[in-house]
């Protein structure tokens, strides 16, 4: 069973567009929730993060948006840029054992050409 | 500061075969967990090793193990081999897993399982 589903799985915008991935979750106890970016070769790298008594958090081109009550949030960037181009995960963790437990979406690949 | 080294980069095993994977964490930081990405399961969490003691393990079979070691370098182990466990294996470390946030990835290790 999916906890986190993700979409779209794959999108392509022109530079300075602002493509925007969403992301769902079922558990109400997850309360974190991170965004990551991978480049091939490389691994994840947390991106921006935002925790479920926040409606938006904003870094630098990076946009958060979440609403708690749909159990939805999504991650927009402005003004988007080729090296924008990656692959972006979205997770919700729950604290377990004395840890946060992430479990991450399927990934939505991002193309920004120039 | 040096980033989450991980060792080797490539490996190819046969089915049946084990292998065991090496990480080593950011100086400093005592936490390392390890994860599973594959194109069909996405990224999925294998276990969690703070201060040597495991706190947290996903949904794997026994077949996979981990351990970590005073200096907080940590092993994982896939006995048995089958050919479903070929996958990029990453780890990520942290100062403190009870921390929401900050986590670091590895580059991880390809497994490939003939």
């Amino acid at each position: 069973q999916q906890q986190v589903k993700q979409s779209p799985q794959s999108l392509i915008v022109q530079k300075g567009g602002i493509p925007i991935i969403n992301c769902a979750y079922e558990n109400t106890a997850f309360d974190y929730f991170p965004w990551y970016q991978q480049f091939p070769g490389k691994g994840p790298a947390l991106l921006i993060a935002i925790r479920p008594d926040v409606s938006e958090k904003k870094e630098g081109r990076f946009t958060i948006s979440f609403n708690k009550s749909a159990k939805q949030f999504s991650l927009h960037i402005m003004d988007s840029q080729p090296g924008d181009s990656a692959t972006y995960f979205c997770a919700a963790s729950i604290r377990a054992g004395g840890s946060y437990i992430p479990t991450f979406g399927r990934g939505t690949s991002l193309i920004v050409h120039p | 500061k040096a980033g989450v080294t991980q060792t080797p980069r490539y490996l190819i095993k046969t089915r049946g075969q084990q292998v065991t994977l090496s990480c080593s964490p950011i100086s400093g930081h005592r936490s390392v967990s390890w994860y599973q990405q594959t194109p069909g399961q996405g990224l999925q969490f294998l276990f969690e090793y703070f201060s040597e003691t495991q706190r947290n393990k996903g949904n794997f079979p026994g077949r996979f193990s981990g351990r970590q070691f005073s200096n907080s370098r940590s092993e994982m182990n896939v006995s048995t081999l089958e050919l479903g466990d070929s996958a990029l294996y990453l780890c990520a470390s942290s100062l403190d897993p009870g921390l929401a946030g900050g986590r670091y990835f590895g580059p991880g290790t390809r497994l490939t399982v003939t």
